[in-house]
């Protein structure tokens, strides 16, 4: 069964402090893609990264960046001196095999001014 | 590219009344996928269609729980006979294939 573990509930730092949310994940198969979205206040999941199993390279994009480690079977998040407009809810995604993207519970992260 | 779209936003109805809710997923996507979020959780499967066939639901969906997407296209999801459990956003979601989904700003459902 695939599953997705954010330990994290909630975080809170003040702004441009550096933040990292941490995913774990579980999958037998060993081609899956791992996903993270963001779900800010008004409820829609906005798309932030696609990584595929057999791409362990880490990823930069602006101040948001990605590790992704196969040995710890972990993909955690970066956010680089955050600002206010970053709270929201983050969540790590799973997709492997013929099921379903499964989500993480999500950690709320909330930077404050 | 106008997003996915869905209706009504909020739903605010008595328990045993039905409900339907509307998706109208990315005009080139193939695949459209409905998930139910609680307050606190991840969003939660409930079914997926690849152009007009549902090919597969969860065990979260209840038998008074129908999803339809006549010629491929809209979706609609039904639930009968409400019950206070049933409230909760639920989102829908577009891909092509197995791409990334974009999802939709999700129909709030209040049963009370």
């Amino acid at each position: 069964a695939q599953k997705v573990t954010q330990a994290q509930t909630e975080i809170s730092v003040v702004e441009k402090e550096d933040v990292t949310l941490d995913c774990v994940y579980e999958t037998r198969d060993t081609t899956y893609y791992l996903f993270w979205y963001k779900q800010p206040p008004s409820g829609e999941l906005v798309f932030l990264i696609r990584r595929n199993s057999f791409d362990e390279q880490n990823e930069i994009s602006g101040r948001y960046s990605w590790n992704f480690q196969k040995s710890t079977s972990s993909f955690n998040f970066t956010i680089t001196a955050s600002q206010v407009v970053d709270s929201a809810v983050y969540f790590c995604a799973l997709l492997a095999g013929n099921t379903p993207l499964v989500f993480g519970k999500g950690t709320r992260l909330s930077v404050i001014a | 590219d106008t997003g996915v779209s869905q209706n009504p936003r909020h739903k605010i109805t008595k328990r045993g009344q039905n409900v339907t809710f509307r998706c109208d997923p990315i005009s080139e996507h193939n695949r459209l996928y409905w998930y139910r979020q609680t307050l606190g959780q991840g969003p939660e499967f409930l079914t997926y269609f690849q152009n007009e066939a549902q090919l597969e639901k969860s065990r979260l969906l209840s038998d008074r729980f129908s999803a339809e997407r006549p010629k491929g296209s809209f979706s609609t999801l039904e639930i009968q006979r409400t019950e206070q459990g049933d409230s909760a956003m639920y989102l829908c979601a577009s891909s092509l294939f197995s791409e990334k989904l974009f999802f939709g700003s999700g129909t709030q459902l209040s049963v009370l």
